[in-house]
């Protein structure tokens, strides 16, 4: 299995630009999450889905940020307009199920916005 | 809200030495504790604990978790400079809520 796949894996824009980060699943999984890393926050929980429905979008920092999942091999993370302090690197990964609790990570995309 | 602490923050060590790096937690509903490794890219499952006293292996490391004190614990034996890495502690909390709350992590380094 390829693992979780995430592209790009660099990002650089401009603020007020629009950003679209992808993730491919592992096939199979249930349950995908969107990550976003900074030294100051660590690791936070933004968004996760299970069975492409989105259960809880409570991290999502503002209305800027929205996910979706079309179906059960495609996410995207989109923000719009980005700032400067959206730089981070978001990872996605991926759980088979509830029962199978450890989540699998993809390589991250590393956002920088100037 | 769900709290995970990691110690210490940073961890400088000779290579030969054993290290033990530590978790405690306040979450509501607690189902679940993992340990991650993260090196200079995504965070890779280690463990994933989820009953009390009693002790996951895998090689050197070893990870045990008590539910009653709210902490796990996460040893490396022989430690060895492919060793250096961040070790992130994660918590899953029940009531729906199926994401990892994750500690900041404790950064090791293994010096040669």
């Amino acid at each position: 299995d390829a693992g979780v796949i995430q592209s790009p894996r660099h990002e650089v824009t401009e603020m007020g630009q629009e950003v679209t980060l992808r993730c491919k699943p592992i096939s199979g999984h249930d349950y995908l999450f969107w990550y976003r890393q900074t030294m100051m926050r660590g690791l936070e929980l933004l968004i996760y889905f299970n069975n492409n429905v989105p259960i809880d979008d409570s991290g999502m920092p503002e209305d800027r940020f929205s996910a979706k999942m079309p179906n059960a091999s495609f996410s995207t993370l989109k923000i719009q307009p980005s700032e400067p302090r959206d730089s981070a690197v978001y990872f996605c990964a991926s759980r088979q199920d509830r029962l199978k609790g450890e989540q699998f990570f993809g390589p991250g995309t590393r956002l920088t916005v100037l | 809200e769900d709290k995970v602490v990691q110690s210490p923050l940073s961890l400088v060590v000779h290579e030969g030495d054993t290290v033990t790096l530590n978790c405690s937690y306040e979450v509501t509903n607690f189902r679940s504790l993992l340990w991650y490794k993260q090196e200079k890219k995504a965070p890779t499952f280690l463990f994933m604990l989820t009953s009390s006293g009693i002790e996951k292996k895998s090689g050197r490391l070893s990870s045990i978790l008590d539910k009653k004190e709210l902490f796990s614990i996460l040893n490396i034996t022989a430690t060895q400079t492919g060793d250096s890495a961040v070790y992130l502690c994660a918590v899953g909390s029940g009531g729906g809520a199926d994401g990892l709350t994750f500690g900041k992590g404790t950064h090791l380094i293994i010096q040669p």
